[in-house]
């Protein structure tokens, strides 16, 4: 256990339909990250947060919408998605983003399906 | 953007034969961080090294720097069956925002 959970850990759901995947964690963190990673790819950098504000937006699609609350919690919320959004989803968190050291630790991930 | 190259891209030994893999960047760092990825499942840390170190140890994973040549390579010694996973490296890139980016990974099976 790295201490970040991620839930679901699968999810299959339709183009129409609207979704969210959930990260939390403990670890006192102030940056929490999303990545998407697909088959035969490098990891996408999706979004950063850092002390709660959106600090980056890696050209994510609009039908893409993360939400931090605060600190420890992580949202992820889809709708009308494309069959080449089916990825594995992770969420990550590490003490400051940019901090010098900035050891990132990971949630096990959501396996997304879209048919 | 900034990320590190993981070079293999499969590595296949046999239970016991060292594994080595190498990263490559382009820019300065801060550090370089090692992960690794059982199939399916989220990315563990495995080791940092800086930019003012050379070499480091962590039980069976050595990890060397040579930020002359914008480089790193992992050792993984007497390797075992349950090492078999995906690496990747994560250069901390320098500037103040800088992010932990990781390339496409190198496969690594160790055969029993």
């Amino acid at each position: 256990e790295t201490g970040v959970t991620q839930t679901p850990r699968h999810l299959v759901m339709g183009m129409t339909n609207k979704k969210s995947l959930k990260c939390e964690q403990h670890l006192g963190h102030n940056a929490m990250y999303w990545y998407k990673q697909s088959a035969k790819k490098p990891l996408e950098l999706m979004f950063v947060y850092n002390f709660k504000e959106q600090t980056e937006n890696n050209s994510v699609p609009s039908r893409f919408s993360p939400e931090c609350p605060n600190s420890s919690h992580l949202f992820l919320h889809l709708h009308t998605l494309q069959p080449e959004d089916s990825a594995l989803y992770l969420c990550a968190s590490s003490r400051k983003d940019g901090e010098e050291k900035g050891e990132a630790f990971f949630g096990q991930g959501t396996r997304l399906t879209v048919v | 953007s900034q990320q590190g190259e993981e070079d293999p891209q499969a590595l296949s030994i046999q239970e016991g034969e060292n594994a080595t893999m190498n990263c490559s960047y382009k820019t300065s760092i801060n550090n370089l961080q090692w992960y690794r990825q059982n199939s399916g499942r989220g990315l563990v840390h495995l080791i940092l090294i800086r930019s003012n170190e050379r070499e480091k140890h962590s039980g069976r994973l050595r990890v060397t720097l040579d930020t002359s040549k914008k480089s790193s390579s992992l050792l993984i010694t007497a390797s075992r069956a349950a090492d078999t996973a995906s690496y990747f490296c994560a250069p901390r890139f320098t500037g103040a925002n800088s992010k932990l980016t990781f390339g496409k990974g190198i496969t690594l099976s160790v055969r029993p």
